[in-house]
């Protein structure tokens, strides 16, 4: 069974920095695109970011160089550093595995981060 | 702010067909493929439709995806309760270079 557990929300004032991991269970971690899509609270789905099998990575244009994606494979797991947080990126981010055209197959349950002083 | 856009909601009474649309654009839709997910509030969102109308295995017959120019539709027939939620559809966009997901659509039962 694919379980894919996100961590590493929380509180954090404007300015602030976090770094949001998920363990990854139940498939070939190395074998996968992994994204993060995040969804604000009363709001829509938004995609934020993915990493490649080969670690290419792709941001939405507002976190270009405020997010980093990164993985780890040895240990199964897909890491966001976000920095210069705004009250605007205040949601709950998810952690997903992707197919091989990107479709988002399966999905974690989330964490949430909070942007407030 | 989404590129993609979709009716704000839609409804029916169990049994019926419901169709949700999706608009976008040459960069969007009209040359990638478009993906449907449904969201339960609390729950983790769900793949429904894939590579315009592929489904997962596990997802019923009953939800179909199609598209058509730069436009697409999910249609759910045989409309059931646990069918209300919201819908999103996605696409990636060659101009922007980001993955959309469009404005998400609530589906209710009457």
């Amino acid at each position: 069974e694919v379980q894919l557990v996100e961590s590493g929300g929380g509180l954090v004032q404007p300015g602030g920095s976090l770094r949001l991991s998920c363990a990854a269970s139940g498939f070939t971690f190395s074998n996968s695109d992994m994204h993060w899509v995040r969804q604000a609270t009363g709001k829509g789905l938004e995609w934020v970011s993915a990493i490649g099998t080969a670690g290419d990575t792709y941001y939405l244009g507002s976190g270009k160089g405020r997010f980093t994606i990164s993985r780890e494979n040895a240990k199964n797991s897909l890491f966001l550093q976000m920095n210069s947080l705004r009250a605007d990126d205040t949601a709950v981010y998810y952690c997903v595995r992707a197919g091989g055209s990107w479709e988002l197959q399966e999905w974690g349950q989330g964490t949430l981060v909070t942007v407030s002083s | 702010q989404s590129v993609l856009t979709q009716p704000p909601s839609a409804s029916g009474t169990p049994g019926q067909r419901v169709t949700i649309s999706c608009s976008g654009s040459n960069s969007n839709i009209g040359s990638n493929y478009v993906y449907w997910y449904q969201h339960l509030p609390g729950t983790a969102p769900k793949l429904l439709i894939y590579r315009n109308n592929q489904r997962p295995s596990g997802v019923p017959g009953r939800f179909s995806g199609s598209k058509s120019g730069t436009s697409a539709s999910l249609a759910i027939s045989g409309l059931r309760s646990e069918d209300e939620a919201d819908y999103y559809c996605a696409a990636w966009d060659d101009s922007l270079s980001d993955y959309f997901f469009g404005t998400g659509t609530k589906v209710t039962v009457l």
